[in-house]
Formats: structure tokens, C-alpha cells, sequence
């Protein structure tokens, strides 16, 4: 598949358990970014990363750690969260240029739901 | 700071009719403005940005800089742009700031 892929699409878990989300972009983009869209609240930018060092951390919670082993995976790790973490989790990539207004690029997603 | 509002969470028009999907942004530097589309079922995508000063599936947007506002029109509505549209803006920091978010719905 090209472009931004999401795995999983869709999660439940409980707010003891310890799951990833995956994002991988096909796209040789140098940026990657986590974000959450919830019902009540605009799209929230969570993490950004840059050339797969993180550069924004909007004041996320630390039961949301992200991860990003090479410029083309991002990784959000989540320990004990919390049912109003239920969200869906958007990951986004752009290649960053000087002088140019990048795009970024959206997967389709994962929706999770926090019991 | 930076912040986008988008003051219509639902706006309803007839198909053939004009449509204004209206976006304020404040920030005290120099923004760079954007507006992405989400169909139903589909992911979020950029529709336009400010500094292309394109037209995309008949939509314009102007910054209007005395007003900071970035407001999206197209003058007869299709019902195919039956979608959520996000105003977004980037800072000097790179930082991506959206909307709430208008969802557009156009009758037949």
C-alpha cells in the first residue's frame, strides 16, 4: 500500500493493559506526526518528529510515549490510559523544506476505545 | 498564541448554491494557512493552501490578513463536497493548529 498506513484500525483495550499503534509512510517524507481526533475537541496535534527527532510534544500525558526508529515508522506506545484517551489517533507525514508549505500526508487512522 | 476557529460546526446549503465556510485564525507572526477535506470514509486530505492561491474542485480561499480570517467559498456546491472541512494553520514553530472543524452538507 503507498502513502500512510495505520495498524490497527481499530482497538479496545482496558486501562491496565499495553498496546502500540503503528505508522508507516512510503512516501520518503522526513517528517511524521501523532495526532489525536476526539468527538468534542478539534484534531490535537500530539508529537512531531523531524528526521526522527522529536521536536513537539504538545503536553501529552506520559502514558502516551511515542517512538520513531527511522524516518519512515512512528510508533505510539500506550500504558494505562484512561477512557477519555478513547480517540481516533491520526498519524501524518510531510516532507519538510525550506521556503515551501509542506503538505502533510494523513493516514486512515486508528480508532481506539478505552474501557 | 495560536488558534483557529471555526465558528459553523454544521452548515447545510442547496446544491447549485454558493457556499462560504468561514475560518479566524489569530497568531502574531506570519501564518501559513491550509485548508484539509474529509469525505465520508476517507482520510483526511489537503485541499488547498494559501500560498498556492489555486482554485481545487472549484473551492478559493483568501487570507485576509486584516480580518485574519481564511474563509473557503465556492460558488455553486456540489453535493459530492459533502464533507468535514478543517481549517489549519502553521506557525513559525512548525506547529499544525486545526480547527473544529465545519461539516458541509449539500442537498439536492
Amino acid at each position: 500500500e503507498t502513502g500512510v498506513t495505520q495498524t490497527p484500525r481499530h482497538l479496545v483495550m482496558g486501562m491496565t493493559n499495553k498496546k502500540s499503534l503503528k505508522c508507516e509512510q512510503h512516501l520518503g517524507h522526513n517528517a511524521m506526526y501523532w495526532y489525536k481526533q476526539s468527538a468534542k475537541k478539534p484534531l490535537e496535534l500530539m508529537f512531531v518528529y523531524n528526521f526522527k527527532e522529536q521536536t513537539e510534544n504538545n503536553s501529552v500525558p506520559s502514558r502516551f510515549s511515542p517512538e520513531c526508529p527511522n524516518s519512515s515508522h512512528l510508533f505510539l506506545h500506550l500504558h494505562t490510559l484512561q477512557p477519555e484517551d478513547s480517540a481516533l489517533y491520526l498519524c501524518a507525514s510531510s516532507q519538510k523544506t525550506s521556503g515551501d508549505q509542506e503538505t502533510q500526508y494523513f493516514g486512515p487512522g486508528t480508532r481506539l476505545l478505552v474501557l | 498564541a495560536q488558534r483557529v476557529t471555526q465558528p459553523e460546526k454544521l452548515l447545510s446549503v442547496f446544491k447549485g448554491a454558493p457556499v462560504e465556510l468561514k475560518c479566524n485564525y489569530s497568531y502574531s507572526g506570519s501564518p501559513e494557512l491550509f485548508w484539509y477535506v474529509q469525505y465520508s470514509r476517507q482520510r483526511l486530505q489537503l485541499l488547498l493552501r494559501h500560498i498556492s492561491r489555486e482554485s481545487i474542485k472549484g473551492f478559493t480561499a483568501d487570507l485576509n490578513k486584516g480580518e485574519t480570517s481564511f474563509h473557503l467559498k465556492k460558488p455553486f456546491a456540489q453535493e459530492e463536497d459533502s464533507a468535514m472541512y478543517y481549517c489549519a494553520l502553521k506557525g513559525n514553530n512548525n506547529d499544525m493548529r486545526f480547527g473544529a472543524g465545519t461539516r458541509l452538507t449539500v442537498k439536492p
